[in-house]
């Protein structure tokens, strides 16, 4: 009974190309993020949702866009996918969106940009 | 200066040794702090948890933070195989996104 899902597990695709990567939450959470981890394992924050709204928006391309079309689901679109995009994205949600909170994390999408 | 610095290893111990992992940060805000355990191809894992100064200890794990020194340390005792990952300290305010440390990689060797 997986708490945090993403889909797909593993994705390869040429620079230029636009993608999508979903997460869904049976935990009853209220906010949701997504974390870039790149080749070096540095996990860093990208956006954070609270029941549907934008939370957080670090300094990342406008290339990536984040919906969340209710709280259980958070889905992040990539337009015109770069070489430097190549990384694992987590997802991960918790209770409140407090940062103390225990975020529970997803199993990771890894992305190769050829 | 980074926020978090840790060092990513890998750190290689017997069996059975204490393992100690360390992060040292520059924000003074920072009033909780926490351990994530991450193994091969799979998501982070909330390890340990600690609010303010002191030390917090779970099994064979202990976590200590000295806020005067802006320093934090997870202690392993008894290590086994399965204990090998990635750890990932990370530390936050209240309110605020949570800021991991690279991760120190850590291999128990049997």
């Amino acid at each position: 009974d997986t708490a945090v899902s993403q889909t797909p597990k593993y994705l390869v695709t040429q620079m230029g190309n636009d993608k999508s990567i979903k997460c869904e939450q049976n935990l009853g959470h209220d906010t949701m993020y997504w974390y870039k981890q790149d080749s070096k394992k540095f996990l860093k924050i990208m956006f954070s949702y609270n029941n549907k709204e934008l939370i957080i928006n670090e300094t990342v391309p406008n290339r990536f866009s984040p919906k969340s079309p209710d709280k259980a689901h958070l889905n992040l679109h990539i337009n015109s996918l770069e070489l430097g995009d190549s990384a694992v994205y987590f997802c991960a949600s918790s209770q409140s969106g407090r940062g103390a909170e225990t975020q529970y994390f997803g199993p990771g999408t890894r992305l190769l940009v050829l | 200066q980074k926020e978090v610095e840790q060092d990513p290893g890998p750190l290689s111990v017997p069996e059975g040794a204490i393992v100690s992992l360390n992060c040292t940060y520059s924000n003074s805000a920072f009033q909780y702090f926490m351990w994530y355990r991450q193994y091969s191809r799979k998501g982070p894992e909330l390890l340990m948890y600690t609010y303010s100064s002191g030390n917090k200890e779970d099994g064979r794990f202990t976590a200590q933070v000295d806020k005067s020194s802006k320093y934090i340390s997870l202690f392993i005792r008894d290590s086994q195989p399965s204990d090998s990952a990635t750890y990932l300290c990370a530390m936050t305010r209240r309110d605020d996104k949570i800021i991991f440390g690279k991760g120190t990689r850590l291999h128990i060797l049997p």
